[in-house]
């Protein structure tokens, strides 16, 4: 079983709608972070949560953490064909260990 | 500032042979922790290393090691490979170790098939 559950596991969506990723755990975590990894790359660090109902906005990308620090979303508005990617969380457990979820693959068709 | 670097980026090796994996950081980050992607398992932790010393190690057989050199740069090695460790290994750097939230910044990764 994955310490991070992520959903969708795939979406298809159209430039200029919007999408919601998920992400979501039973255990607390002090924070988390979001990665997207494009393909024949590593994974790029696009933001870190760390406080309960936090929401940090990256332009077209709002990302929130929730109450209880055991969930959290991404929120991409008007998504483009450069939004394209495998979309990652990731969060350090007790043993200091980075345990990532399997990860949404977005992608925006033109 | 350049990057975290890896070689080689494509590898292609035979059951039971053994093979080295380079990254080096970025300039001034000390942790270095390596990753196996696969589409099965997706990212799973191998090791950090930082300082030099292994500070924490995942769930992988001890054909699975690694090292750290004095300045930073890591290795990692995986002896009597199978079939089952073809997959993407990324090192990621940071300036602090991942127990002190260290963000990190990954390579683009190594490519190994194992046929």
């Amino acid at each position: 079983t994955q310490l991070l559950e992520q959903s969708p596991q795939f979406l298809s969506i159209q430039e200029g709608e919007n999408l919601t990723v998920y992400c979501n755990s039973l255990s607390v975590f002090s924070s988390l972070q979001w990665y997207r990894q494009e393909p024949g790359e590593g994974p790029v660090l696009l933001v870190t949560v760390v406080t309960g109902g936090e929401v940090k906005k990256l332009k077209r990308l709002t990302f929130q953490f929730g109450d209880a620090r055991k969930d959290s979303s991404l929120h991409i508005t008007a998504a483009q064909p450069g939004d394209t990617g495998l979309y990652l969380c990731a969060a350090i457990k007790n043993d200091y260990k980075l345990s990532f979820g399997a990860g949404t693959t977005v992608t925006v068709r033109a | 500032k350049a990057g975290v670097t890896q070689t080689p980026r494509y590898l292609i090796k035979t059951r039971g042979q053994q093979v080295t994996l380079s990254c080096s950081p970025i300039s001034g980050h000390r942790s270095v922790s390596w990753y196996q992607q696969t589409p099965g398992q997706g990212l799973q932790f191998l090791f950090e290393y930082f300082s030099e010393t292994q500070r924490n190690k995942g769930n992988f057989p001890g054909r699975f090691s690694g090292r750290q050199f004095s300045n930073s740069r890591s290795e990692m090695n995986v002896s009597t490979l199978e079939l089952g460790d073809s997959a993407l290994y990324l090192c990621a750097s940071s300036l602090v170790y991942l127990g002190q939230g260290g963000e990190q910044y990954f390579g683009p990764g190594t490519r190994l098939t194992v046929t």
